[in-house]
């Protein structure tokens, strides 16, 4: 059974950089076949994906947040990264990290499963 | 404001059908077949539901259906329990330069 844990700080200081990583069991991250992705949802809101990356290191990024994100892969621990600079209170939210199911030429059908998600609280 | 529009709130009693829609454009529900839809209780994380438009994944009961018309897709929830009650949340690839796109979610009430 795949799982998947986040871990980071859960307070960051306006302006710095959040980091966070995911811990992928269960499966591994180089044996093809899948997106590993950012998602988050701000308090009380709705869901916003961030970036997937394949094990190849192929980042594919949300549009809106692209400027400031950068995820990176590591087989050797089989976990995956998320860095997002120059953070505001507008990026406080609860981080998630997901499998997705890649569908072909850029494509996933499905992200599943989710990890049980971490809150970071941007305030100085 | 999400790029996929569903209703806020939808309700129903225990027993009823309810179907929650999700409407999109021609750039991303109505050009792929790659509709999934999320349940999400309070303090969890979302839950995978039904994933290219109408397939369920293996231990998800069959009340749940979703389908699909034009730049519109639907979940519908059949003989509606206490323990459906969560917020339930669309989501469609939505191309190469967009990529993923999510429904602001609807928060399910069974009265």
């Amino acid at each position: 059974q795949v799982q998947l844990q986040e871990s980071g700080p859960g307070l960051v200081k306006p302006s710095q950089t959040l980091s966070l990583t995911c811990t992928v069991s269960g499966d591994s991250i180089y044996s093809g076949g899948y997106f590993w992705s950012w998602l988050r949802q701000h308090p009380g809101k709705g869901l916003e994906w961030i970036g997937h990356i394949y094990y190849s290191g192929s980042t594919y990024y949300n549009p809106s947040l692209e400027s400031r994100v950068t995820m990176s892969i590591d087989t050797s621990k089989n976990q995956f990264s998320l860095k997002l600079s120059s953070v505001t209170a507008a990026d406080t939210a609860v981080y998630y990290c997901a499998r997705a199911d890649y569908y072909g030429l850029g494509s996933f059908s499905r992200f599943d499963p989710w990890g049980q998600g971490t809150l970071v609280t941007v305030s100085s | 404001q999400s790029a996929l529009t569903q209703p806020a709130s939808v309700s129903g009693s225990p027993g009823q059908s309810i179907t929650i829609s999700c409407t999109g454009s021609s750039s991303d529900v109505g050009s792929y077949n790659l509709v999934s839809w999320y349940r999400q209780h309070p303090g969890d994380a979302p839950k995978l539901i039904i994933y290219e438009v109408s397939k369920r994944p293996s231990g998800v009961s069959n009340r749940f259906s979703g389908s699909k018309s034009g730049y519109t897709a639907s979940l519908t929830i059949s003989g509606l329990q206490a323990e459906d009650e969560a917020d339930f949340f669309c989501c469609s690839y939505a191309g190469s330069s967009r990529h993923v796109l999510f429904g602001g979610g609807t928060k399910l009430t069974v009265l």
